[in-house]
């Protein structure tokens, strides 16, 4: 089973700083990686699908790169505002692309 | 916004009752999937489904069964519920062109 996983597990960052966190996964038969950002009490929501080795994507202050070759993506969060305040999953189907296979999660609070 | 909705939100219920959850999705989509999530854990696939007529066990052993008779509706069954089961319960169906899941609000169940 294809194995993702995701550092730190929470993170507790000051508004108005930046940051970032990490996700790893086997990067043989790598197909595309995804991004979710997960409030309390609402459902996960996607923040990025990327497919290629050095994609860059960006949301408005959130960006995300990809190494395939070396199997990691990066988070990156700048300026950092409550409402950033979730639970960040990275998600990367399995070999036979037919099931998702998520991350644990890294739980992001913003400290006003 | 995503079309895609689960019923009911929150449900208590006693030890041996049978209880249906509900996710039905207006996007068409072929791909639908259960997750179960305890709190503060990450998600686990339990059910998955390719399209009508197809169902498919997830990762994680689960005493549920589901059904795919239409397209936009996946339901999941608990013949016998048991305190074990108690969790959130997770729905969603995948974007063919992009790979990019879309979740409903998820069910809470508790069972006494």
């Amino acid at each position: 089973i294809l194995n993702v996983e995701q550092s730190p597990q929470s993170l507790h960052v000051q508004e108005g700083d930046s940051t970032n966190f990490t996700c790893s996964f086997p990067s043989s038969n790598f197909y595309a990686l995804h991004w979710y950002r997960w409030e309390t009490a609402k459902s996960p929501e996607a923040l990025f699908v990327m497919t290629l080795n050095g994609d860059e994507k960006k949301k408005g202050r959130i960006s995300a790169t990809l190494n395939t070759k070396e199997g990691y993506s990066y988070l990156y969060i700048k300026g950092s505002q409550p409402e950033d305040s979730a639970t960040y999953l990275c998600a990367s189907p399995d070999s036979s692309a037919s099931k998702i296979i998520f991350g644990s999660g890294t739980r992001l609070s913003i400290r006003p | 916004e995503a079309d895609i909705y689960q019923t009911p939100r929150y449900l208590v219920i006693g030890t041996g009752k049978k209880i249906t959850l509900e996710c039905s999705q207006t996007m068409g989509h072929d791909k639908m999937y259960w997750y179960q999530q305890d709190p503060g854990m990450e998600l686990h696939l339990i059910h998955y489904s390719y399209g009508v007529n197809s169902t498919e066990k997830g990762d994680l052993s689960s005493e549920s069964t589901v059904s795919r008779i239409r397209t936009e509706h996946f339901p999941l069954t608990l013949e016998s519920a048991r305190p074990s089961h108690t969790s959130q319960y997770l729905c969603a169906s995948r974007r063919q062109d992009t790979d990019t899941q879309y979740f409903g609000p998820g069910t809470r169940l508790t069972v006494l």
